[in-house]
């Protein structure tokens, strides 16, 4: 079953601009990852935010994290039109991770 | 480095049919191992995850069954392949207990 909920389903943004995803859970987590996904291909990792962080950057993704909201979002700063993709939150808590259902993310050139 | 080997890309197989998605992850020991399947424009539904060899939990009870038979291999399968067994399977691993999780490219699967 799923634990986290992205928001919105799809995002459709002009190159350059910058794209906010938001991922909200339920339950109390151990940490919180952020995955991208190119059409037919597998999940690529972009970065884990543990539960005692509260942001974290890697180049041009930065990740908040507001355990007291139980939510996160991921910023992509000036964003170019290879940065569509799907992207998707996972919970982990007690070794089991949880994916939500993704945001569609769809950058213009 | 670690790599991560899934095939076939594509799949179509009629009703009724067997299956067979194999999964192989290189460069690492005594990795978790996980298959998922993923439903089109959804997320991702754990169905099993392997912790060492002949170490098999079921998330999700169906006529799918998985297989560990060497550290890094993982063998998901059907002795009677239904239609709502479509859909994009993915294999996964990661360090054992420590996140996060490296996936393979996939398998479209398509029942005629």
């Amino acid at each position: 079953s799923q634990q986290g909920e992205e928001d919105p389903q799809a995002l459709s943004i002009q190159e350059g601009e910058n794209a906010t995803m938001n991922c909200s859970y339920k339950t109390s987590i151990n940490n919180l990852q952020w995955y991208r996904q190119n059409s037919g291909r597998g999940l690529v990792h972009l970065i884990l935010i543990r539960s005692n962080e509260r942001e974290k950057h890697s180049g041009r993704l930065r990740v908040t994290l507001d355990t007291s909201k139980k939510s996160s979002s991921l910023l992509i700063t000036a964003s170019r039109a290879a940065d569509t993709a799907s992207y998707f939150c996972a919970t982990e808590s007690n070794n089991d991770m949880r994916f939500g259902a993704g945001t569609r993310l769809t950058v213009k050139p | 480095s670690q790599t991560i080997h899934q095939w076939p890309a594509t799949l179509v197989q009629p009703v009724g049919s067997p299956l067979s998605l194999e999964c192989t992850v290189e460069g690492t020991s005594n990795p978790n191992l996980y298959w998922y399947r993923q439903a089109a424009g959804r997320g991702l539904q754990l169905l099993f995850y392997s912790v060492g060899i002949g170490q098999i939990s079921s998330e999700v009870p169906q006529n799918l069954s998985a297989s560990r038979p060497q550290d890094r291999q993982f063998i998901l399968s059907s002795k009677k392949l239904l239609l709502s067994d479509s859909g994009f399977y993915l294999c996964a691993w990661s360090q054992a207990g420590a996140q996060p999780q490296h996936f393979g490219d996939g398998t479209r699967l398509s029942i005629l």
